[in-house]
């Protein structure tokens, strides 16, 4: 599985824009660039993934490298909630594919008030 | 309204002592994953089931083991749990085969070993 390689802390102020950055430089084709978060004393949930087109949701924004070998995900104004551990994961999509996520170290995020 | 649930959500269980953990899903879901989750660590997939086919993960112990009765349930065996053994296990689900690919996480059991 390609690796994906995060900062391992950020801080941001609170109501304030957050980029949070991601190299996957090994990145395969059929790699879907996926984010996943865990908030403190919970189970992991998704944020938003993409190929090679950036994308929006109601949780964030997912911008991609023309060359796909980095992306960022964007956190338009942090929240207190949004304090948590930001995984990027890179997934393949095939019809073989199980699924399953690899996760590294992810990134530490802390919204200060 | 929860999805993936698991059971209990805090075991405290013997050295050696057999542990069994369970989850459920009301998602229909054909995948279903575990992981553990040590302190400060990310989550590590174990193995996983695509619906009755189990997959392990290659450095996953044999002290490990898991059951898929049905598309719902999914247990996770402890055979000989060790200090070591001491952690957060996490399962999710997943529809594989049909976008848009997301996994669902339980809460999680956190499970101690004395």
């Amino acid at each position: 599985d390609a690796k994906t390689t995060q900062p391992n802390s950020m801080e941001s102020n609170e109501e304030e824009p957050v980029h949070l950055p991601c190299n996957h430089s090994t990145i395969s084709g059929t790699d879907y660039i996926h984010w996943y978060r865990q908030l403190p004393s919970q189970g992991p949930e998704y944020v938003i993934h993409g190929l090679t087109s950036n994308v929006n949701n109601r949780m964030a924004s997912l911008a991609i490298a023309e060359d796909r070998k980095s992306s960022t995900l964007i956190l338009h104004r942090a929240t207190l909630r949004d304090a948590a551990v930001y995984y990027c994961i890179l997934r393949g999509h095939g019809s073989s594919n199980t699924g399953k996520l690899i996760f590294g170290q992810g990134t530490t995020l802390q919204v200060k008030p | 309204d929860a999805m993936v649930i698991q059971n209990p959500r805090y075991q405290v269980t013997q050295f050696g002592k057999p542990v069994t953990l369970s989850c459920s899903q009301t998602l229909n879901h054909n995948v279903m994953y575990w992981y553990q989750q040590k302190s400060s660590q990310a989550p590590k997939l174990l193995f996983h089931y695509y619906d009755k086919d189990f997959n392990n993960e290659a450095d996953t112990p044999d002290n490990f083991q898991s059951r898929r009765p049905n598309t719902s349930f999914c247990f996770l065996d402890i055979r000989s749990p060790g200090l070591g053994d001491a952690a957060m296990y996490l399962c999710a689900t997943s529809r594989v085969g049909q976008g848009p690919f997301e996994q669902y996480f339980g809460p999680g059991t956190r499970l101690t070993v004395t």
